[in-house]
């Protein structure tokens, strides 16, 4: 089965670690995305890569780092400095059809930092 | 700045009626527009989307319409299932402009009564 999977569903840390947020996925898609939803808000967009070994900030990259070394993997760091990393986190990926885009999301993680 | 709106939070409707979700944008730019369903604690899934050459796109029960000179799409649902119960997200993008990067609204959520 094709898919992107997100690893684990839930995470607990303590305030000032650093936690990764894994995605892989299996779909063949070039360009991989980071979102944060926040409750009763929209998306909003940490980072994204259209291809391996290059990424772009979104417009809330502070606090956030990541990786893009093989086509399938694109992980999330969510470092000590970013101010409210509680949240639920999803990654996507997207392929072009037809000469238009849709992106395709994991099932989330959802991070609680106290 | 909000670039694309859903300026209703919820919508409730009796099942078998016909289901209306708005949502405005801002930015002229953008070309390409989709609905996104999302369940609780699970990532979006792809529900439909139009390009701006177009003023209607239908599929099965969904539709969704474009009014490019108001800035505004609407999906339409009918007849309303209770399945169909979760938050629409409306989101948008610059094909023209090569970005594969979506904005999205801050959702509604949809409740349908039996």
């Amino acid at each position: 089965d094709g898919g992107i999977t997100q690893s684990p569903k839930y995470l607990f840390r303590k305030e000032g670690q650093n936690v990764t947020l894994s995605c892989e996925q299996n779909l063949n898609h070039d360009a991989m995305y980071w979102y944060r939803q926040d409750p009763g808000q929209g998306l909003r967009l940490i980072y994204y890569s259209q291809i391996v070994n290059d990424f772009q900030k979104g417009d809330i990259a502070e606090g956030y780092s990541v990786s893009r070394e093989k086509k399938e993997s694109f992980p999330l760091t969510v470092t000590s400095a970013q101010k409210n990393p509680t949240a639920f986190y999803l990654c996507a990926s997207s392929v072009r059809d037809r000469g238009l885009y849709e992106q395709y999301f994991g099932p989330g993680t959802r991070l609680t930092v106290t | 700045d909000q670039q694309v709106k859903q300026n209703s939070p919820s919508l409730s409707v009796q099942e078998g009626r016909i289901s209306i979700l708005n949502c405005d944008y801002t930015n002229s730019m953008f070309d390409y527009f989709l609905w996104y369903k999302k369940y609780p604690a699970e990532g979006p899934t792809f529900l439909i989307s139009i390009s701006s050459i177009k003023d209607k796109n239908e599929d099965g029960r969904f539709t969704v319409f474009l009014n490019k000179s108001a800035k505004h799409l609407s999906l339409h649902i009918v007849p309303s299932q209770p399945g169909d119960s979760a938050v629409y997200f409306c989101a948008a993008s610059a094909l023209g402009q090569g970005a594969q990067k979506l904005v999205f609204g801050q959702g509604t959520r949809l409740t349908i009564n039996p």
